[in-house]
């Protein structure tokens, strides 16, 4: 069974701090990873795709993975209301093209004004 | 970037009516493309696998008479609900894989969601 493990939060922030969200991966053979982000009564917007070890940034946002400790993160700087959302992390199992990615049941965070 | 446009958003229909909900990528083609299903501050739960000209892989439990998946092109699929029954009012989306090319590596984009009602 390929799992995703988040932790549910909420994970408050107060605005303007770093946001730190950790993922774990259960299957090593896993390919690529993606965050996702998701508001309230909306579908998930892709955030981030990282595919290699080490630190991947866009704009606010930076991915970090860790293939051998099966760990993948967000952070997300100088942290906004905006930014309050639940976040999704999903992994591409190493399986086949036609494989949907396996996610996570998503961190919520609440960033405060 | 790759959208997936998906209609209607919003559907509200009486006790056993059927329902069709239609996925489309519009500037990408995706052999594969995927339902999912989410209630009210639940995660998202994948209901089939849709790959173009063939049928539709379900996941266990979701039932393949009630949720008709077609997916005819490389462009369009579609979900219908039969028969609907207000247990069935939720919020559905769909995702899409893209082929090939820069927007490959396994991404999966999502549509906006259908949220359905059933009276």
């Amino acid at each position: 069974q390929k799992e995703v493990e988040q932790n549910s939060g909420p994970l408050s922030v107060p605005e303007g701090a770093i946001a730190s969200l950790n993922c774990t991966y259960s299957d090593r053979g896993s390919q690529s990873f993606f965050w996702y982000r998701q508001y309230s009564g909306k579908s998930p917007e892709l955030i981030m795709s990282i595919y290699s070890n080490g630190d991947k940034e866009d704009g606010r946002f930076t991915a970090q993975l860790n293939k051998a400790s099966q760990y993948v993160s967000l952070l997300i700087r100088d942290s906004q209301p905006s930014d309050s959302a639940t976040y999704l992390c999903a992994v591409f199992p190493r399986l086949s093209g036609n494989t949907p990615l396996v996610f996570g049941k998503g961190t919520r965070l609440s960033v405060i004004a | 970037g790759a959208v997936v446009s998906q209609h209607p958003s919003r559907v509200i229909c009486k006790s056993g009516t059927s329902v069709k909900i239609e996925c489309r990528s519009l500037d990408f083609q995706a052999t594969t493309m995927f339902w999912y299903r989410q209630f009210p501050k639940k995660s998202l739960m994948l209901m089939a696998t849709s790959n173009e000209g063939s049928k539709a892989t379900y996941e266990q439990g979701v039932e393949k008479d009630k949720f008709l998946i077609n997916h005819a092109s490389l462009t369009l699929s579609t979900l219908t609900v039969t028969s609907a029954h207000p247990e069935d009012s939720s919020f559905y989306i769909c995702s899409a894989r893209p082929l090939d090319g820069d927007l490959a590596k396994n991404i999966q984009y999502f549509g906006a969601g259908t949220r359905l009602s059933v009276l």
